[in-house]
């Protein structure tokens, strides 16, 4: 199956920071998806990216969609202790099966 | 606002032993899919539905079964529980072909001893 690799695979940092994570493939992909896995929870769908180049923010966050289609960026502004947990990318195929990274597990200290 | 709701939140199983993860939906999503997350990694796909009476093997889907008779279930079933299978399963709707309508549920985690 495809294979998504994100980085970091973990991050600590303080509140108030900006973060910034990636997710690269060696596949061409026509939409990118960002996903947050609180504690205990499924994951909840943050930003969705549909054409190369696109640049599309949801309040603090901000995510791109690579111009070779290949990859992805997930920024957060100005951190939060409720970001904390795991941030994933994910691309759709047919009948919306989700192909998920490897994950990004964010810690945020006061 | 129901969603997806999966059922039992928890389980310990032993080896060999059979049981059924249950997963309904109350927004008349005809797709519905079976994911298991293992410790620290992302979600894989085991099996998935686009409507009653069609299944179809995801990723990972060895060791399980599933059935759609219905447009609102989506039942999991293991038949002979192996150490492998300890994982936390997700079950997920969606309204049709764009990724950005999944939604899922807490999650079942399962323990296999």
């Amino acid at each position: 199956g495809q294979q998504l690799n994100q980085s970091p695979q973990s991050m600590f940092i303080q509140e108030g920071e900006d973060v910034s994570m990636n997710c690269t493939s060696s596949s061409i992909f026509n939409t990118w998806l960002w996903y947050k896995q609180d504690p205990g929870e499924g994951p909840v769908l943050l930003i969705a990216l549909y054409k190369a180049g696109e640049l599309t923010s949801n309040g603090r966050l901000t995510a791109q969609f690579g111009i070779t289609r290949k990859d992805s960026f997930l920024n957060i502004s100005a951190s939060i202790p409720s970001d904390v947990g795991i941030y994933f990318c994910a691309i759709t195929g047919t009948a919306s099966k989700l192909t998920f990274g490897t994950g990004t597990r964010l810690q945020v200290t006061l | 606002n129901a969603g997806v709701t999966q059922t039992p939140k928890f389980r310990i199983l032993k080896i060999g032993q059979s049981m059924t993860l249950q997963c309904t939906q109350d927004m008349n999503h005809n797709y519905m899919y079976w994911y298991r997350q293992d410790p620290g990694m992302g979600l894989k796909l085991i099996y998935y539905s686009v409507g009653a009476g069609i299944t179809d093997k995801g990723e990972v889907p060895n060791g399980y079964n599933v059935s759609r008779s219905t447009t609102e279930d989506f039942p999991l079933r293991l038949e002979l529980a192996a150490p492998s299978q300890t994982s936390v399963y997700f079950c997920a709707s969606s309204h049709g072909e764009h990724g950005n309508t999944i939604y899922f549920g807490e999650g079942s985690w399962l323990t296999v001893v």
